[in-house]
């Protein structure tokens, strides 16, 4: 999608092994957002952040951390990846309040599989 | 009180029908509810959005109807085509916050020729 790119698109894994997905936006967006996809429970928020090395939980947040050091990039880690953690995660962008668009822009997202 | 309740699971109608997809939610404090659609291997894209100070909003063959009173907001798609088979999401947030979605579970539409 235009503006947001996630990589890598697809990834198999070992379980146990450390993973990051990295989400790159050219937006300048203050809002960017982690979702993990799976049959049965719709888009369920991972982590999210509001700004440069502002980052907060989201519902299933336990087995991830998230870093931000740039308004463009928001990276997210799996510490030690598990086969539950096998899902489709999508990264999302918003500008937020103040201009009355308060849409998601999401990435293509990234097939991860734990085997 | 953070869910958003959607159903039905899948939904199957014929060319030139009606799609009606419904979501009811429990937190008073929610005052933004999008829809998205997705089609298969890509990512969701906001469809039509809805505040709660109006019950309705029509944008093209796509209408939300919402009701504070009972907190549910639905979305009809008129003269459903095959290009508007994909799965649908309804979401909520609170957007003097965050502005963090929380999303039903989804429907996937097939529209038959």
């Amino acid at each position: 999608d235009a503006g947001i790119t996630q990589s890598p698109r697809h990834k198999v894994t070992e379980t146990g092994t450390p993973v990051t997905l990295r989400c790159h936006q050219t937006e300048n967006h203050r809002y960017m957002y982690w979702y993990r996809q799976d049959p049965g429970h719709g888009l369920r928020l991972i982590h999210y952040s509001y700004g440069v090395k502002d980052t907060d939980k989201g519902e299933v947040s336990d087995g991830y951390s998230v870093s931000r050091s740039k308004t463009e990039d928001f990276l997210l880690t799996l510490e030690s990846a598990t086969s539950s953690q096998t899902s489709v995660y999508f990264c999302a962008i918003s500008g937020g309040q103040g201009n009355g668009n308060y849409g998601y822009t999401f990435g293509s997202g990234t097939r991860l599989t734990v085997v | 009180q953070q869910q958003v309740k959607q159903s039905p699971q899948s939904l199957i109608v014929q060319k030139g029908g009606i799609s009606i997809i419904n979501c009811a939610y429990e937190n008073t404090a929610f005052d933004y509810f999008p829809w998205y659609q997705q089609f298969p291997g890509k990512g969701p894209a906001l469809l039509i959005a809805i505040r709660p100070d109006v019950s309705e909003k029509k944008e093209g063959r796509f209408t939300i109807s919402f009701n504070k009173s009972a907190k549910q907001f639905s979305l009809h798609i008129m003269d459903s085509q095959p290009g508007d088979s994909a799965t649908y999401f309804c979401a909520a947030s609170i957007v003097g916050a965050t502005n963090k979605l929380i999303f039903g579970t989804g429907t996937l539409l097939a529209v038959q020729p």
